[in-house]
């Protein structure tokens, strides 16, 4: 069974940059197979597609955060990470890592594992 | 981007009633390669959300029959045969032909 798990500050102030870290067990990152992909959900709201990483390292990021996201990914632990600079208010969600069941270099069939989600608050 | 829209936004239901959910997207999700790229996720109270429906109608592993999808194009649906307790919270569509990838706003099931 593959398992997700996000890990990261909790709370911020503005102005500061967001570091989360998914760690995947039960399957690796650099299988080919999947990518790898973050989701975010401010409180109470619907849920936003952030940027995914494939095994390559290639990535695609939402472009409503392009500028300040950067997603990378470390196979050898099985590690994959998201850094958002320059965070406000607007940016207080829970975060969700996930696996994405990829359709070439364009698409995505699914989000078939999910992380339970790292609460993140600016403030 | 790819808008995506769901109706009703609510929707009470009673135990062993049939329940019905309409998403539509602002373009096509069908691609050239012949599949559609529609998914309907759930997420129960306090949990992430789970995998119900890939391919507009192929349900994930261990989803129960009483879920089905269907639709083509840009309009879908999702039903529940008879609707149990532990089928409640919000369901939420969502288009994988491009990214950005979108989600509809979800749809609040509860039982009456």
């Amino acid at each position: 069974q593959v398992h997700l798990q996000e890990s990261g500050p909790g709370v911020l102030e503005p102005s500061q940059t967001l570091s989360l870290t998914c760690s995947v067990s039960g399957a690796s990152i650099s299988s080919g197979r999947y990518c790898w992909t973050w989701i975010r959900q401010p409180a109470g709201k619907g849920l936003e597609w952030i940027g995914r990483i494939n095994p390559r390292g290639d990535v695609n990021y939402n472009p409503s955060l392009k500028g300040r996201l950067t997603l990378a990914r470390d196979p050898s632990i099985d590690h994959f990470s998201m850094r958002l600079l320059s965070v406000t208010a607007a940016d207080t969600a829970i975060y969700y890592c996930a696996r994405c069941v990829p359709v070439g270099d364009w698409g995505c069939e699914s989000f078939d594992f999910w992380g339970q989600g790292a609460l993140v608050t600016v403030s | 981007d790819i808008v995506m829209t769901q109706a009703p936004l609510s929707l009470p239901v009673s135990p062993g009633e049939p329940a019905s959910i309409s998403c539509r997207s602002s373009q096509s999700l069908s691609h050239s390669n012949g599949n559609t790229y529609l998914a309907w996720y759930l997420q129960k109270p306090g949990q992430s959300p789970q995998l119900l429906i890939y391919l507009v109608s192929n349900r994930a592993s261990g989803v129960p029959d009483r879920f089905s999808g269907s639709g083509s194009g840009t309009d879908f649906t999702l039903k529940i045969n008879r609707v149990e307790a532990e089928d409640v919270g919000v369901y939420y569509c969502m288009q994988g032909l491009q990214t950005p990838f979108t989600f509809g706003p979800g749809t609040k099931v509860d039982i009456k």
